[in-house]
Formats: C-alpha cells, sequence, structure tokens
C-alpha cells in the first residue's frame, strides 16, 4: 500500500487563486518531504522540499506547510498561473533516497 | 550538461519478449534509481544503486534486474516482459542519499 497517500486526484483554480493539495504519511522515520512538478511527457523535477524542524518552508508563489504531529504537509500555490498546470507529487523518505511517493495531483489553472 | 537521458523514448514489446532501458547521468552522481509511473499510482521505486558496482531492490523489484557496471550509466532488464509491466518509466540521480534527485524523460513502454 502507499505510504504517502495524497489528496485531491485532481484540481481546477481560476488565474490569481490558490491552489492546495495535502499529503499524509505514516511512516515517523520519514525526514524529507519534497513535492515535485511534472508537466506532459517530461520527467518529475524537484519544486519544493522541508525537512521536520520547520513548520513552513515558502519559495516564490510556492509554500510547504508541515505538521509532524498530525503526520500531514500541504503544498499551497498562490497566485495560481497558467503555467503551473501540471501534475504534483508530494513525496516522502529517511533521508533523500528511496522517496515514496503519493498518487500525484493534476491541477488546472483556467485563465 | 545533459543532465540525465533514457533510452528508448518509445518501445512496444509482445509477451515474453526481453529488452534493457539504459540510463545516463554526466553529473558524477553516486546515487542512482528506477521508477515506474502508473495512473493513481505515483511513481514507485523499482531498483537503486549507491554506487558503481551495487544494487539493491526497491519497492516492486519482481520482474526485473539492473546493473550499474559503470558509474554513470544504470541499466533497467526486462526478462520476459509481461502486459502488468506496461508502463512509463524513468530514471533518476542523485549526488548522493541527502541530495536532490534529477529525473530523466522516460520512456513510455508497452507490453502487448
Amino acid at each position: 500500500q502507499q505510504q504517502v497517500k495524497q489528496s485531491p486526484q485532481s484540481l481546477i483554480v481560476q488565474k490569481g487563486g490558490i491552489s492546495i493539495i495535502n499529503c499524509a504519511y505514516e511512516n515517523t522515520a520519514f525526514d524529507y518531504f519534497p513535492w515535485y512538478q511534472q508537466f506532459p511527457g517530461k520527467g518529475p523535477a524537484l519544486l519544493i522540499a522541508i525537512r521536520p524542524d520547520v513548520s513552513e518552508k515558502k519559495e516564490g508563489r510556492f509554500t510547504i506547510s508541515f505538521n509532524k504531529s498530525a503526520k500531514q504537509f500541504s503544498l499551497h500555490i498562490m497566485d495560481s498561473q497558467p503555467g503551473d498546470s501540471a501534475t504534483y507529487f508530494c513525496a516522502a523518505s529517511w533521508r533523500s533516497y528511496k522517496l515514496s511517493f503519493g498518487a500525484g495531483t493534476t491541477v488546472t489553472v483556467r485563465a | 550538461n545533459a543532465g540525465v537521458t533514457q533510452t528508448p523514448k518509445f518501445r512496444v514489446l509482445k509477451t515474453g519478449q526481453s529488452m534493457t532501458l539504459l540510463c545516463a547521468q554526466d553529473m558524477n552522481h553516486e546515487y542512482m534509481y528506477w521508477y515506474r509511473q502508473d495512473p493513481g499510482m505515483g511513481l514507485r521505486l523499482i531498483h537503486y544503486s549507491v554506487g558503481e558496482g551495487t544494487t539493491a531492490k526497491g519497492e516492486v523489484p519482481d520482474g526485473y534486474n539492473v546493473s550499474r557496471l559503470k558509474k554513470q550509466n544504470f541499466l533497467l532488464g526486462l526478462e520476459s516482459a509481461a502486459p502488468s509491466q506496461t508502463s512509463v518509466y524513468f530514471c533518476a540521480s542523485s549526488y548522493d542519499r541527502d541530495n536532490e534527485q534529477f529525473f530523466g524523460p522516460g520512456t513510455r513502454l508497452t507490453v502487448l
């Protein structure tokens, strides 16, 4: 079974809106939580990552929120743009290898 | 730098045929990985390598073999392809266990 559960499966947001994707994990040994962005026909690319010593990390319009006690983390995409339309995967691992991925969320930003 | 490259980009096999997927990286990375991506499943780790001459099983290793004879190359083999192996295969590499994984463009494999 998947060690990382991701929701929603897909979402549609208007340009300028906020996209929120949630993930939950069970393995308390996980200490690395990256988010990957994938465009059609391409490989995933690292978007942003967090380690459990901080509760939030922001890079531009992308923010990870991390709740260690609830074993949950989420990606917020602020001021969503059509170019953000892609599939987003959360992942988790001990150190940074042997990643366990969520099932993915397809984000569509309507102009 | 080309980064991570994969050969071939597409392949169609018949059940029982064999093939090898090639992954190459020019970043002098120690760690290399093979994943498969299926709808609704995300990416799942098949095998990985922590250095030249080493390999280890990931989450879904059955039906696959790998070899890492050279540091820059990681081969994924299917000895007797099955329809359940129809998938998109991604190779990735990282400098070590504490650094970002870089992914290749993928190989779309169909087994009839």
